[in-house]
């Protein structure tokens, strides 16, 4: 059965500053999403990583993909306010799964003033 | 621009009603999710539906069913509701290997 785990679960930050949000999976992907949720809204995608080294960029966030370590991280530079948000990772199985992703937990990031 | 749409975005029910949640995408995608979303317990797929009338059970399906009969539309039915299905419903749709795009939600309550 495939696992995600995200962490840190909550991640409170001060603007300006950079940080780092870790995802790991337990079995082999085949590709690999980010998605923010703001509050009281719905999930809206962010990434989608494909192979090992992937690396995208919007803005102040960057994704990366490292399929040998089972690891995607998801790192803030110079965090601002309108970060603030739930993001989720969610990995396929594609070919066992037929496009189902199992998502994390969500990480919960408060940028503060 | 992908459109996700949700038949309503609050809804009260009373127990033993049976209450269908509609989702319609626009872009012509093979597979549509539906899941509950509640504090505490991310996200948990209800059901899955990979192309018209096929469904397979997702993580909780008790006390819920589902129906695909347009490309376009799948609908969740709660055939009596209870008071532990009152949440955050999230309907999404994709394309085989391609990310997720969600509804805007429905929140409902049942009495």
């Amino acid at each position: 059965e495939l696992k995600v785990e995200q962490n840190p679960l909550f991640l409170s930050m001060q603007e300006g500053k950079n940080y780092t949000i870790y995802c790991n999976y337990s079995t082999t992907s085949d590709r690999l999403y980010w998605y923010r949720q703001d509050p009281g809204k719905s999930l809206e995608s962010l990434f989608v990583l494909l192979s090992n080294g992937a690396v995208k960029q919007e803005g102040r966030l960057m994704a990366s993909l490292d399929t040998k370590a089972r690891l995607s991280t998801l790192h803030i530079t110079a965090a601002v306010h309108d970060l603030s948000a739930t993001y989720f990772c969610a990995v396929d199985l594609f070919y066992t799964n037929a496009g189902k992703s199992t998502f994390g937990d969500g990480t919960t990031l408060t940028v503060k003033p | 621009d992908v459109k996700v749409t949700q038949s309503s975005r609050y809804l009260v029910k009373r127990t033993g009603e049976k209450v269908f949640l509609e989702c319609v995408q626009d872009m012509d995608h093979e597979n549509m999710f539906w899941y509950r979303q509640d504090p505490g317990l991310g996200l948990r797929l209800i059901y899955f539906s990979y192309d018209v009338k096929m469904k397979e059970k997702g993580d909780i399906p008790e006390g819920y069913s589902v129906s695909r009969e347009k490309k376009e539309r799948f609908s969740l039915i709660l055939e009596s509701a209870s008071t532990n299905q009152t949440s955050m419903y999230l309907c999404a749709s994709s394309l085989q290997g391609g990310p997720q795009y969600f509804g805007p939600g429905t929140r409902l309550l049942v009495l």
